[in-house]
């Protein structure tokens, strides 16, 4: 079955710096990977989707992923956060109808 | 993006009572919808799966007698959690992927804080 691992739970970065949230995947087939984020309280929020083409995925709010199948990863990445990118963040893994998530990561941005 | 909407948002209900929360495409068609738990500062577990007019598919350990899935239409799934009590208190999500197979992601509901009491 496919699966995302996100190996950190927390990610703490300061204001203006760049922010990388990690993903890695397991799949058989070809991979279909997914970044969302949410605020407390909330639903997810769609960022950012890999299908196929280009391995450099630009999303919304800035953010973009790096998808690399020989490392079978998929990090999330902003050149410069800010305070309110604050959330958990969410990789998932698409496959035989399911959709899967990773742990989440808490990424407190520091003024 | 295309809107989910899940209501109610929050409900508070007695042990023993059941509670019906409901997931609703509005703009597009959803084929497949998704039911997830989720706990305090944990991830989302995947509750089911479920595809308008057939029977949900539950993850293993999910009690499909407990959490009622319907997908009656393209439009609208609803979970009823019956004969509810206190360990179901949670966060319940779902959300909604369209026509279009397993690489269209899916767009969520705001959720719904269920507490038994």
């Amino acid at each position: 079955a496919q699966s995302v691992a996100q190996p950190e739970d927390q990610v703490n970065v300061a204001e203006g710096n760049p922010l990388t949230v990690k993903c890695t995947y397991s799949v058989s087939g070809n991979p279909y990977l997914f970044w969302y984020v949410q605020y407390p309280n909330r639903g997810l929020q769609f960022l950012l989707k890999y299908i196929t083409g280009d391995n450099l995925v630009k999303g919304s709010y800035g953010f973009e992923a790096e998808f690399n199948k020989s490392q079978t990863s998929f990090h999330l990445k902003k050149p410069s956060a800010l305070v309110s990118d604050s959330a958990l963040y969410f990789c998932a893994v698409s496959g035989n109808n399911r959709l899967a998530f990773g742990k989440g990561n808490q990424v407190v941005v520091i003024p | 993006g295309a809107v989910v909407s899940q209501h109610p948002s929050r409900v508070i209900c007695k042990s023993g009572t059941s509670v019906k929360i409901e997931c609703r495409s509005l703009d597009f068609q959803a084929t497949t919808m998704f039911w997830y738990r989720q706990f305090p500062k944990q991830s989302l577990m995947l509750m089911a799966t479920s595809n308008e007019g057939s029977k949900a598919t539950y993850e293993q350990g999910v009690e499909k007698d407990k959490f009622l899935i319907n997908h009656a239409s393209l439009t609208l799934s609803t979970l009823t959690v019956t004969s509810a009590h206190p360990e179901d208190s949670s966060f319940y999500i779902c959300s909604a992927r369209r026509t279009g197979g397993v690489n269209t992601e899916a767009f969520f509901g705001q959720g719904t804080r269920l507490t038994v009491v």
